[in-house]
């Protein structure tokens, strides 16, 4: 199983505040998919990156793939209290069927 | 579309007792999957088909079954429960592997073995 980090475990800050969470692993990964999961419910799939390098805009949320796609990270800017939750980030390996996936950054994004 | 439905929402087992834990995705996808989350572990695939009437074993298969009799369900047997396999468990359908695109989960079970 290749690990994918994710950091911080976990995150508290102020509406209107920025933050970036990290996902990094020793491994290339195929491509990364990044997710949001609310108490109570399954992951719901943010974005799939693909290409060392590239940059996905969903909105206030900004998603990176390193070059040599072995980590992510998220941006959220001005953030609000509808942000709050868990991301998840999840890696393709080349080969094989399965997601490697991060334990999570919990975000909380009070008024 | 209803999308991934599960049931039970939650279940309470004791030590030895077994279940299965029901699971159903209107969207005809071929693949599906099952996966625990513990609090600190992430989530982790524990069995998962790639069709109707193939299954396979992913990183946490010990203590569960599973059998695709159709493209449509996909249920989940504890076989004999122990209190490890106190969890949230997810069900999930893509339409293709879960590497090469989106998944879509249930709103998961929860399952308290005492």
């Amino acid at each position: 199983t290749q690990l994918l980090e994710q950091s911080p475990q976990f995150l508290s800050i102020q509406e209107g505040e920025n933050l970036t969470v990290y996902c990094n692993s020793s491994s290339v990964f195929s491509s990364l998919q990044w997710y949001r999961q609310e108490p109570g419910e399954g992951p719901v799939l943010l974005v799939t990156v693909v290409t060392g390098g590239e940059v996905k805009k969903l909105k206030r949320l900004t998603f990176q793939f390193g070059d040599a796609r072995k980590d992510s990270s998220l941006h959220i800017t001005a953030a609000q209290p509808g942000d709050t939750g868990l991301y998840l980030c999840a890696g393709a390996p080349n080969s094989g069927y399965a997601l490697n996936f991060g334990k999570g950054t919990s975000l909380l994004v009070t008024p | 579309n209803a999308g991934v439905t599960q049931t039970p929402k939650f279940q309470v087992l004791k030590t030895g007792q077994s279940m299965t834990l029901q699971c159903a995705q209107d969207m005809n996808h071929e693949y599906m999957s099952w996966y625990r989350q513990d609090p600190g572990m992430g989530l982790r695939l524990i069995h998962y088909s790639v069709g109707a009437g193939i299954t396979d074993q992913g990183e946490v298969p010990n203590g569960y079954n599973v059998s695709r009799s159709t493209t449509e369900d996909f249920p989940l047997r504890l076989l004999s429960a122990a209190p490890s396999q106190t969890s949230v468990y997810f069900c999930a359908s893509s339409y293709s592997t879960p590497s090469g695109g989106e998944q879509y989960f249930g709103p998961g079970t929860r399952l308290t073995v005492t």
